[in-house]
């Protein structure tokens, strides 16, 4: 079973605008990464939020966590075709050694 | 420096069969992660070692399934009598950590396994 939910499922915009992308989950969580995945390749790593932490920036990432309301929201600044991917949400449970992923939002940049 | 190195990349097996999945991780990685990601779908865990110690088996869907990591390094994924639901992504992850706590996992490309 998957602990995270990702929202929406599917996003198509145009080069230069911003995306963003939710999450939620269910249960405690010690962190939650995102990971993008292009077609036909492994998920590589983006950002990791701690619980104790609100909000963080790489580049033009822009992640937040809302422990309260179990939810977490990535922003894509300034987007472009290369964003293309699908990208997941991933949490670190308060008990167990492993990530449990979410299905994922697919996003299409248009250029 | 070498990323995580799966092969093969693409396997087509006849029901029935038995197929071996390979996992080179990243040198000197402790943790050892599986992930099933079927079409559309995102990572679902099967399996984790910590060196050859397998720690956690919970997410091996039946008694087909089969992982081993004998000297602490390269890992088999092995699914016995293949079945058509079986055809999925197969991820294979690492980390240099024995926790997980606040780091990435680092992935291969997978292994596409299509059963006919």
């Amino acid at each position: 079973s998957q602990q995270g939910e990702e929202d929406p499922q599917a996003l198509s915009i145009q080069e230069g605008e911003n995306a963003t992308m939710n999450c939620s989950y269910k249960t405690s969580i010690n962190n939650l990464q995102w990971y993008r995945q292009n077609s036909g390749r492994g998920l590589v790593h983006l950002i990791l939020i701690r619980s104790n932490e609100r909000e963080k920036h790489s580049g033009r990432l822009r992640v937040t966590l809302d422990t309260s309301k179990k939810s977490s929201s990535l922003l894509i600044t300034a987007s472009r075709a290369a964003d293309t991917a699908s990208y997941f949400c991933a949490t670190d449970m308060e008990y167990g050694n492993k990530l449990v992923f979410g299905a994922g939002t697919i996003l299409r940049v248009k250029s | 420096g070498a990323g995580v190195s799966q092969s093969p990349r693409y396997k087509v097996a006849k029901r029935g069969q038995d197929v071996a999945l390979r996992c080179d991780p990243i040198s000197g990685h402790v943790s050892l992660f599986w992930y099933q990601q079927a079409l559309g779908q995102g990572p679902e865990f099967l399996t984790y070692f910590q060196n050859e110690a397998q720690l956690d088996k919970s997410g091996l869907p039946s008694d087909r399934f089969f992982a081993e990591r004998p000297e602490g390094s390269v890992s088999t994924l092995k699914i016995q009598r293949t079945q058509q639901e079986d055809s999925a992504v197969y991820l294979c992850a690492s980390s240099p950590y024995r926790v997980l706590y606040n780091s990435p996992l680092h992935f291969g490309n997978g292994t596409r396994l299509t059963v006919t």
